[in-house]
Order: structure tokens, then C-alpha cells, then sequence
């Protein structure tokens, strides 16, 4: 089946423009996540939705940074403001409630902030 | 908290020799273990993963990984590379509960002389 997409695959915008990037996870994956990949660095975890619950924020860098989720379907992230440091590939992922540690990943945005 | 450490973020092998890129964790509770792999400009890909059954982890593309409690370690090995095994390696740990989010390694370059 359809793994996770997202959109656009590149984007570049200037210094103080806001961004908004989107996530198809796969279809009947209840929990979503987005992790930031800034270059030759790890994963960091931004943001996690699991079904009707809160979500976990706690990795979001900023206020400038927010992310929704419409029920258990499309998400996006949306970086107001953006900075250069903001340049960093975006994966998001998704999994499903009978293997929810285990987490499938998109190919990413690539954002660069000039 | 949890957190994951890679040594060598580059490691170079020759075609037909061992592989193995190390990692260790820090978890205060019994952890899944995750190796990802990921191909240039594309999305991580699930390698295999500890989830507290089998100490010793067999995945995709004849990669395995040993869980050692004692020694806080998961490092990943296959016998013998290959040219297509060149990408980037990614420890991941999750520590169990109801939040599913990974703490990622700064990721382990592998690159594959012929």
C-alpha cells in the first residue's frame, strides 16, 4: 500500500516568510510525528498526535512553530517567521496501533531559509 | 530521559568485510531499540528492532542486531557488506510507556569499497 508522503519535497523561501508543510501518513496509522534532520545531525523529535489525545509538544523549538492534525488523517506544520537556522529536512512518520513503536517514515521536506 | 549515542559518525569497510557500527543507549527503563536506514535523499527505512523477546535481532538486507543489557549497547553487524549497503545508519530508542516518540544517534555514515 501507500507509504507516508509529503509535500512540497523542497522548499525555499526567504528570511521571515512562513511555511507550511504537509504529511499524508498511511492510511489507518492513528499516531503521527514530525522530526526535524538538520545537516549531519540526528532526528529531532518536534511534535507526536496520537488519535483524540493532546498532542505532545514538547519538541517544538519555538512559538514559531505549530502543527495540526485533522483527525487521523493530514498533517501540517507551519514554521511563522522563518530563520536560517530553520533549514533542515522535515520527516514525518506514522504508526499504527498494533505497532506503535514502530514508526514509517516519509522522504522528507527539504526547507531551506535564505 | 533517554538518549543514544553513535561512535563514528563514519565508518568505511571494504566489499565482502564485516560490518559494524555501534551503539549505546541510556534509558531508565528496559528500552526498544531501533536501527534506520537511510539512502540518499530518501526516507528512513525500518532496519529492525528490540522489543525485550529475542536478545539477538535479525532484520532486512542480512543485518543483525544484539541487545547487551550490561553493557547499555545494540550494536548493528552484517557479515559481509555489500556496495548497496552504503547509507546512513540511525540508532533509535524508545523507552516504553505511552509515549512513542524515538530519541535518535547523530547517525553513522557506512560507506562500502569495492
Amino acid at each position: 500500500g501507500a507509504g507516508v508522503s509529503q509535500s512540497p519535497s523542497n522548499k525555499v523561501t526567504e528570511k521571515g516568510k512562513d511555511v507550511e508543510l504537509r504529511c499524508d501518513p498511511i492510511s489507518g496509522h492513528t499516531a503521527l510525528y514530525w522530526y526535524r534532520q538538520r545537516l549531519g545531525q540526528g532526528l529531532e523529535f518536534l511534535i507526536y498526535f496520537q488519535g483524540n489525545s493532546a498532542p505532545d509538544k514538547s519538541g517544538l523549538p519555538s512559538d514559531r512553530f505549530s502543527a495540526e492534525r485533522t483527525g487521523e488523517s493530514v498533517s501540517t506544520l507551519t514554521i511563522q517567521r522563518t530563520q536560517q537556522e530553520d533549514s533542515a529536512v522535515y520527516l514525518c512518520a506514522s504508526s499504527s496501533d498494533s505497532t506503535r513503536r514502530e514508526q514509517y517514515f516519509g522522504p522528507g521536506t527539504r526547507l531551506t531559509v535564505t | 530521559a533517554q538518549s543514544v549515542t553513535q561512535l563514528g559518525s563514519h565508518v568505511s569497510v571494504s566489499e565482502g568485510a564485516l560490518v559494524l557500527l555501534r551503539c549505546n543507549y541510556s534509558s531508565s527503563v528496559p528500552p526498544y531499540l531501533f536501527w534506520y536506514v537511510q539512502y540518499p535523499n530518501q526516507g528512513l527505512q525500518l532496519l529492525l528492532k528490540y522489543t525485550s523477546a529475542a536478545t539477538l535481532v535479525k532484520g532486512i538486507n542480512g543485518f543483525e542486531a544484539e541487545f547487551k543489557k550490561s553493557e547499555t549497547s545494540f550494536h548493528l553487524t552484517k557479515p559481509s557488506a555489500h556496495m548497496s549497503d552504503a547509507a546512513e545508519y540511525f540508532c533509535a530508542v524508545n523507552s516504553g510507556g505511552s509515549n512513542y516518540k524515538l530519541t535518535f544517534g547523530k547517525g553513522t555514515l557506512l560507506t562500502v569499497n569495492p
